[in-house]
């Protein structure tokens, strides 16, 4: 079945950087697109950053030229380089497989939580 | 500020059929797919319905959805106390390139 692996959250200081790995199985992952999707402490869902199966990158402007998605299908696995991190981005990120192009997240892994402060 | 609206809360008594309303613009929800989740405390959210109306395999056939013009809905018919959690709304943005969300909305069952 498909499982979706998060690692990588933790405390960090403002203006810091930290690394978030996903690690996929039960498909093929080249075949999807994939996404970051985080969710403050008791807020809504916001969509992060987005990669197709071809590189192609999406990235919101809260994030943008901050953070950095990317993939490797050889080992199955999505990352999320995150610099200049701020208060603002303390939140639980998931990991989340898209089922095409326009479309919105399947499945979701369990998430890692992301906490920025001093 | 969610891209897309949903209502904050809704409630309804066991047994009973509640909807719970997602409206968007022609960028999202006019052009693309609409994804529906429910969501329990502490967890990660659940794919409930996808590409409008489609149940993933285990779904309960009481969960539906539909889709007219520019705002969908998710009906919950039979409503049971376990299906008390946050729903949220989903869809491809052609103007921001990317997938976004309804506020949430919370049911409760009485």
């Amino acid at each position: 079945q498909v499982q979706l692996v998060e690692s990588g959250g933790g405390l960090v200081k403002p203006g810091g950087s930290l690394r978030l790995s996903c690690a996929a199985s039960g498909f093929t992952f080249s075949d999807y697109y994939m996404s970051w999707i985080r969710q403050a402490p008791g807020k809504g869902l916001e969509g992060v950053s987005y990669i197709s199966t071809h590189d192609m990158i999406y990235d919101a402007d809260s994030v943008r030229g901050r953070f950095t998605i990317s993939r490797d299908n050889a080992k199955n696995s999505l990352y999320l380089q995150m610099n200049s991190l701020r208060a603002e981005d303390t939140a639980v990120y998931y990991c989340a497989r898209v089922l095409g192009a326009y479309d919105a997240p399947d499945y979701w892994g369990q998430g890692t939580l992301v906490t920025v402060s001093s | 500020q969610s891209v897309l609206t949903q209502p904050p809360s809704a409630s309804g008594t066991p047994g009973q059929r509640v909807t719970i309303s997602c409206s968007g613009s022609s960028s999202n929800i006019g052009t693309n797919y609409v994804y529906w989740y429910h969501q329990l405390p502490g967890t990660a959210p659940k794919l409930l319905i996808y590409r409008n109306n489609q149940r993933p395999s285990g779904v309960p056939d009481r969960f539906s959805g539909s889709k007219s013009g520019t705002s969908a809905s998710l009906a919950i018919s039979g409503l049971r106390s376990e299906d008390e959690a946050d729903y949220y709304c989903a869809a491809w943005d052609d103007s921001l390139r990317g997938p976004v969300f309804g506020g949430g909305t919370k049911l409760t069952v009485l």
